[in-house]
């Protein structure tokens, strides 16, 4: 246990359908990062936080993704009218800005059938 | 996208054996580094080298930096069954700090 919590840890859904994640970090680190993997390949960027700014958003993130961290403790992972190439684990890291480690959380399993 | 690819893409080996992989990258880097992943869980740091370093141990983990080749290996030395995992190479290019991973070396430690 990293001390990074993801809930909820599966979610199984219907194409079209809205589902949210959330990712509560170590309290101390002021950076959050999401990431997506899927079967087989290792994770790729999504964006991250600095504190409740979100800094850069990579071009998997399409507009149907949404990402907030509104205290800059939280965050939550939005996916609008899921497709089934949504399907991966979707994995939140943190750390502090001067560190070097991201600490990542168990991941969430997103099934869109 | 991936930053680079590691090789092999797969590794069987016997208990007691050494496992050796191999990560490339394809720009400048602040830092290098791996982690391990069990079948559906979360990533696991496991050891850091940065830019100017050229070679890292910590316990049974021996890791070496070639930033002219851009490229890095990681050494598991007298492995055990529980080194059953994936194991990615991750280099951190200063931007934000963010990840790129490559794609993985699934290693299977038999007993």
């Amino acid at each position: 246990d990293t001390g990074v919590s993801q809930d909820p840890r599966h979610k199984i859904t219907k194409r079209g359908q809205n589902v949210t994640f959330r990712c509560d970090p170590i309290s101390e680190h002021n950076r959050l990062y999401w990431y997506r993997q899927t079967l087989g390949q290792g994770p790729e960027f999504l964006t991250y936080f600095q504190n409740e700014a979100q800094l850069e958003k990579s071009r998997l993130l399409s507009d149907r993704f949404s990402a907030e961290r509104p205290k800059g403790s939280f965050s939550t992972l939005e996916i609008q009218r899921t497709e089934q190439g949504d399907s991966a684990m979707y994995l939140c890291a943190s750390r502090f800005t001067s560190g070097n480690e991201q600490f990542f959380g168990p991941g969430t399993r997103l099934t869109v059938l | 996208s991936q930053q680079g690819e590691e090789d092999p893409q797969a590794l069987s080996i016997q208990e007691g054996e050494n496992a050796t992989m191999n990560c490339s990258y394809k720009t400048s880097i602040n830092n290098l580094q791996w982690y391990r992943q069990n079948s559906g869980r979360g990533l696991v740091h496991l050891i850091l080298i940065r830019s100017n370093e050229r070679e890292k141990h910590s316990g049974r983990l021996r890791v070496t930096l070639d930033t002219s080749k851009k490229s890095s290996s990681l050494l598991i030395t007298a492995s055990r069954a529980a080194d059953t995992a994936s194991y990615f190479c991750a280099t951190d290019g200063a931007a934000g700090n963010k990840l790129t991973f490559g794609g993985g070396t699934r290693v299977l430690v038999k007993p």
